[in-house]
């Protein structure tokens, strides 16, 4: 059971609209600490895709977007590529545990 | 470019140790931590700890504590991860990778990461 709950899938339609959901608590995003997010292609190493909570590295494109509010944060893809396809993480720290957490990922189909 | 290339796959026997490398390129080895992390086959990203390459200190994940050991060899720019009392559940892709701080904040972030090494442990 991961610290942060993200849903294992989304799926959506080349061109669309897609957000995944990262939901934490009071001693992990809720506390304030930043939540990144990373986007892991089949049979590769995660990719850092927003840092920050909002920033995105050089050479990730605008498609790419993130927020937070609350005890939660959210990743959003808009026009949506094949390319696209892979596990994405969110990730934060929990003051509880004293150390670094994930998601549990989300599997992106493009249909 | 800046790299971290990291050793190749391993087998190992339950009880046994296992050390991988991370060799870093195209930066001042010394400027950044490295964390490393490790997913099972089929699962999702577990935080193992990070090391301050710089003093050298260390902050391990607690489900961890007493079984794993970060250190560094600035001399090679390498950093090293070493596991020991393996279990068959310690079978995963073991990924280091460089971390980032906004100021001493301790949520860090990983860019890049290694390309990842195979530990399997099985009898």
């Amino acid at each position: 059971q991961s610290v942060l709950t993200q849903p294992p899938s989304v799926s959506g339609a080349p061109g669309q609209r897609v957000t995944i959901s990262c939901t934490g608590s009071s001693s992990n995003i809720g506390a304030g600490y930043d939540v990144h997010w990373y986007q892991q292609l089949p049979g590769t190493a995660p990719k850092l895709l927003i840092y920050g909570n909002s920033n995105r590295p050089s050479g990730v494109p605008d498609r790419f977007s993130g927020s937070k509010s609350g005890t939660s944060a959210s990743l959003a893809i808009t026009g949506l590529q094949t390319e696209d396809e892979a596990d994405y993480y969110c990730q934060s720290y929990d003051s509880s545990l004293s150390d670094s957490v994930f998601g549990g990922g989300t599997r992106l189909t493009v249909l | 470019q800046v790299q971290l290339v990291q050793s190749g796959a391993d087998v190992k026997k339950p009880g046994a140790s296992v050390k991988v490398s991370c060799k870093a390129s195209g930066y001042t080895f010394k400027d950044y931590g490295i964390s490393w992390v490790r997913q099972a086959p089929g699962q999702g990203l577990e935080w193992m700890g990070w090391i301050n390459v710089y003093n050298a200190n260390t902050n391990y994940a607690q489900k961890l504590q007493g079984r794993v050991t970060l250190t560094t060899d600035t001399s090679t720019s390498t950093a090293y991860m070493e596991l020991r009392r393996l279990r068959s559940d310690d079978t995963a892709v073991y990924y280091c990778a460089r971390f980032h701080s906004r100021g001493y904040s301790p949520a860090h972030w990983f860019d890049p990461w290694g390309q990842g090494t195979l530990v399997t442990v099985s009898s």
